[in-house]
């Protein structure tokens, strides 16, 4: 049972645009939701995190809006650069040992 | 860079066969997961150790098993090789086991079962 629903799987964006990559999840016990970017032959890395007592938190061209009622959240990537162009997960987690819970990614493809 | 290194970078295996993944987490951190990841998904969580203890565990077999040493250094081990078990294995540390603790990955090691 997937417990974090990711989507789109892939996303074309032209150079200045605005990415929207969003997700879902199921299990009410989560408490922190981070979203990560992978480059090709690399491990996972950390863009940002948000907790359920907000509604958005912005790290200079990256927010997350987090929506708890609807138990959904998403990513926005602001005057999207070529450099963007990875592959993004968002993650879940409800309790320090229970690890994280991976959306299956989104293919994010910046033109020129 | 995380400062969290993984040994080796590349495997072959057959199957049946009996494997063992390394990882150096970064200074300071007390706390090592171990994801798997199937091509074109996301990671999903194995097992967490924390001072040496298992004390979290993902839906992943018994012959999935794992080692954390005094200096936070880190073994998975898979026993019994199948093909399924071809994927990139990556390892991250965290300061503590706390809840919501910032994981940083190392870049993988890719398995291939044959």
């Amino acid at each position: 049972q997937q417990q974090v629903k990711q989507s789109p799987q892939s996303l074309i964006v032209q150079k200045g645009g605005i990415s929207i990559i969003n997700c879902a999840y199921e299990n009410t016990a989560f408490d922190y939701f981070p979203w990560y970017q992978q480059f090709p032959g690399k491990g996972p890395a950390l863009l940002i995190a948000i907790r359920p007592d907000v509604s958005e938190k912005k790290e200079g061209r990256f927010t997350i809006s987090f929506n708890k009622s609807a138990k959904q959240f998403s990513l926005h990537i602001m005057d999207s650069q070529p450099g963007d162009s990875a592959t993004y997960f968002c993650a879940a987690s409800g309790g320090g040992a229970d690890g994280l819970t991976f959306g299956k990614g989104t293919h994010l493809i910046i033109q020129p | 860079e995380t400062g969290v290194t993984q040994s080796p970078t590349h495997l072959i295996k057959t199957r049946g066969q009996q494997v063992t993944l390394r990882c150096s987490s970064q200074s300071g951190h007390n706390t090592v997961s171990w994801y798997q990841q199937a091509l074109g998904q996301g990671p999903q969580f194995i097992f967490q150790y924390y001072r040496e203890e298992e004390n979290g565990r993902g839906n992943f077999p018994p012959r999935f098993s794992g080692l954390q040493f005094p200096n936070y250094s880190s073994e998975l081990n898979v026993n019994a090789l199948e093909l399924d078990d071809s994927a990139l294995y990556l390892c991250a540390s965290s300061l503590t086991s706390g809840r919501g603790e910032t994981q940083y990955f190392g870049p993988g090691t890719r398995l291939l079962v044959l």
